[in-house]
């Protein structure tokens, strides 16, 4: 199984300010990467797709990057609903494997 | 708009079983493969299996295999996922999702299992 490593494990940042959370995948993905967003006793939802493509309706402060093993999910100027958990998803291989996820709080 | 609306909190006794639904609306159901995906006590995500409604193949994780068994009706849009031989250890929230990046979710079911 592919193993999605996740970082930071939590996270405390201000209103406004820029964050970027970081997925490490155990082999290549090319790009098969998924990031969700899951606000307490909520579902999770859908932000990034295809690494870098922006889901429909989110805003454009969330933006994702990278390749190979490598990603990432910025956010900038921090908003106070931006608070929740983070998760990312790799989806090139099966079984499908989500990293163990980054709680954003505010500072 | 796509919805899927799940079935609600179950509790169970160790050794038995659970079946939950999940009916999809907004979209044409068999278009579509449905993911079940277990979430641990607030903790991270497992994804379980997949179905395809148009011609009921599956793929699993390695995991649930023996423990997961999934099913839809095509008649009324709905996939099911049945759980067997429960422990502590299935307690949790189950969401369903649509396709391989999850782009529309259920609202989740509690299974706790306890005697």
């Amino acid at each position: 199984d592919i193993q999605m490593t996740q970082s930071p494990a939590s996270l405390s940042a201000s209103l406004g300010e820029t964050v970027t959370i970081e997925c490490r995948a155990s082999e290549d993905i090319y790009n098969g990467l998924a990031w969700y967003q899951q606000k307490p006793g909520k579902s999770p939802q859908l932000l990034i797709y295809n690494a870098n493509s922006l889901h429909t309706g989110v805003p454009s402060r969330f933006s994702g990057s990278g390749s190979g093993t490598q990603y990432s999910l910025k956010i900038n100027s921090l908003q106070s609903e931006d608070v929740a958990s983070y998760f990312c998803q790799q989806y090139y291989d099966y079984p499908w494997t989500f990293g163990g996820g980054t709680k954003l709080e505010l500072k | 708009q796509v919805k899927l609306l799940q079935s609600g909190a179950a509790l169970v006794k160790p050794g038995a079983s659970v079946k939950m639904s999940c009916k999809a609306s907004g979209y044409t159901f068999t278009d579509y493969w449905v993911s079940w995906v277990k979430q641990s006590h607030g903790k991270s995500l497992e994804w379980i299996g997949e179905i395809y409604p148009n011609s009921g193949a599956t793929n699993f994780n390695e995991k649930f295999k023996g423990k997961a068994t999934l099913t839809v009706d095509k008649s009324t849009s709905t996939a099911y996922m049945e759980l067997s031989r429960l422990t502590s250890e299935d307690s949790a929230i189950y969401y369903c999702t649509r396709g391989s990046v999850f782009d529309y979710w259920g609202q989740g079911v509690m299974v706790t299992v306890s005697s």
